[in-house]
């Protein structure tokens, strides 16, 4: 099956830690993205790929860094300068192709507790 | 910048009840406007879309309908069930330059039997 995979599902750790999130796509999109969601507050767009070996800061993209060396790879690094990194963050992936389908396919997510 | 606003919840309502979701937007242009779905613990699913004016989505009961004279894209359902039980997120984006999706807050559906 084509999807999104994200691990772990829970994560936890201490503060000052950093920590990376995983995420892998197998639908061979272009295109991947990485959000933040808090409650009341929608998703926030941190990070996102367009092309391997490059990406481009979103909203908040301050404390966090990523890397695009494999097309369906684009793991997320929350270091330790994100003052708030208590939160469920979101993969996703699209074809890029300048067309109308920009559909983006979510992955289910990795909910991260610092402590 | 670009912006989209939807209606505070959480949407009470009972199996069978009319449901309307309102969503309206702010952008330069004319994006493609989305409807996603969130369950409890999961990520997002795609509900429905339309990529311009006069366009309607629909999908498993749901439609929603591209104004562009209102900037709407108002999320409609006949009948709700207990298994609509989600958090609705509208979203727009523009073709090319990454398709970054802007969201609105999401809001909470519950339907009681």
């Amino acid at each position: 099956d084509g999807g999104i995979t994200q691990s772990p599902k829970y994560l936890f750790r201490k503060e000052g830690q950093n920590v990376t999130l995983s995420c892998e796509q197998n639908l061979n999109h272009d295109a991947m993205y990485w959000y933040r969601q808090d409650p009341g507050q929608g998703l926030r767009l941190i990070y996102y790929s367009q092309i391997v070996n490059d990406f481009q800061k979103g909203d908040i993209a301050e404390g966090y860094s990523v890397s695009r060396e494999k097309k369906e790879s684009f793991p997320l690094t929350v270091t330790s300068a994100q003052k708030n990194p208590t939160a469920f963050y979101l993969c996703a992936s699209s074809d890029d192709l300048g067309g109308m389908n920009n559909e983006q396919f979510f992955g289910p997510g990795t909910r991260l507790t610092v402590l | 910048g670009n912006s989209v606003t939807q209606m505070e919840g959480p949407v009470t309502l009972s199996e069978e009840a009319f449901l309307t979701i309102n969503c309206t937007y702010t952008a330069t242009g004319y994006p493609s406007l989305f409807w996603y779905v969130q369950y409890p613990g999961e990520g997002l699913q795609l509900l429905l879309k339309a990529t311009k004016a006069d366009d309607k989505g629909s999908n498993k009961g749901f439609e929603a309908t591209y104004r562009k004279e209102t900037t709407s894209f108002h999320l409609e359902k006949g009948s709700v069930q207990v298994s609509d039980s989600a958090v609705y997120f509208c979203a727009l984006s523009f073709t090319g330059g990454g398709n970054k999706l802007t969201f609105g807050t999401g809001t909470q559906l519950k339907v009681e039997l």
